[in-house]
């Protein structure tokens, strides 16, 4: 079974700290993804990598950053966290064709104080 | 650029009887569909897909799904729900070509009672 793994599953920080999030799959996925869940809004994109050090910006990238160094392990980085950024935070892994379900993490849950 | 409705936030339904999620789209481009589901406090994990052939496509749990391209629908239906089926549904859709990103719908929410 593909498995992903996300570090944390409840997370709490301060208000302008940095934030470090990680991924990491075991299924030689090439592309990976993170996305944010909100009440009522469903599951928006925050940015996406489908290669090695290759990345590309989702629908609400503001405030977000990622990187992906190794092909198993895809780091979603909040530089300055803010209040508006508490959510659930989702990664998910896939191949390439666009026919290929995307495999998910059990989510962490963020809460910026 | 893609988009997908769920009419739907919340269907409460008795134990046993059957039920039917609503899902429309709307695409530029061929796409792909998906049902996936999220049990409480879990990621989400894959009901079915459409890719190609029959549109009536199975899946798992005893859920299916009819691909309407006249009507871009995707309805998700089970002719008996158990309590168990109680989770959150989101239908999402891939397009053919390109990044092979998922677009969302807001999900609904299936309560299942005694």
């Amino acid at each position: 079974d593909v498995k992903v793994t996300q570090s944390s599953r409840y997370l709490v920080k301060r208000t302008g700290e940095k934030v470090f999030l990680e991924c990491v799959q075991d299924m030689d996925h090439e592309n990976m993804f993170w996305y944010r869940q909100d009440p009522g809004l469903g599951l928006r994109l925050i940015y996406f990598s489908y290669d090695v050090k290759m990345k590309e910006k989702g629908d609400i990238p503001e405030g977000y950053s990622v990187s992906r160094e190794k092909k198993e392990r895809f780091s979603l980085i909040l530089e300055s966290a803010s209040t508006n950024q508490t959510s659930m935070y989702l990664c998910a892994s896939s191949f390439t064709k666009s026919n290929q379900p995307q495999h998910f993490g059990d989510g962490t849950r963020l809460s910026i104080l | 650029a893609q988009s997908v409705t769920q009419l739907d936030s919340q269907v409460p339904v008795f134990e046993e009887a059957p039920v039917e999620l609503r899902c429309n789209y709307s695409s530029s481009v061929s796409v792909y569909l998906f049902w996936y589901v999220q049990y409480p406090n879990q990621g989400l994990q894959l009901l079915l897909k459409y890719l190609s052939g029959s549109t009536l496509v199975k899946g798992i749990n005893g859920f299916e799904a009819e691909f309407n391209k006249s009507q871009t629908s995707f309805h998700l239906r089970k002719p008996s729900v158990h309590i168990s089926d109680t989770a959150e549904y989101f239908c999402a859709v891939s397009p053919f070509s390109g990044y092979s990103t998922l677009t969302f719908g807001k999900g609904t929410m299936l309560l299942v009672s005694p």
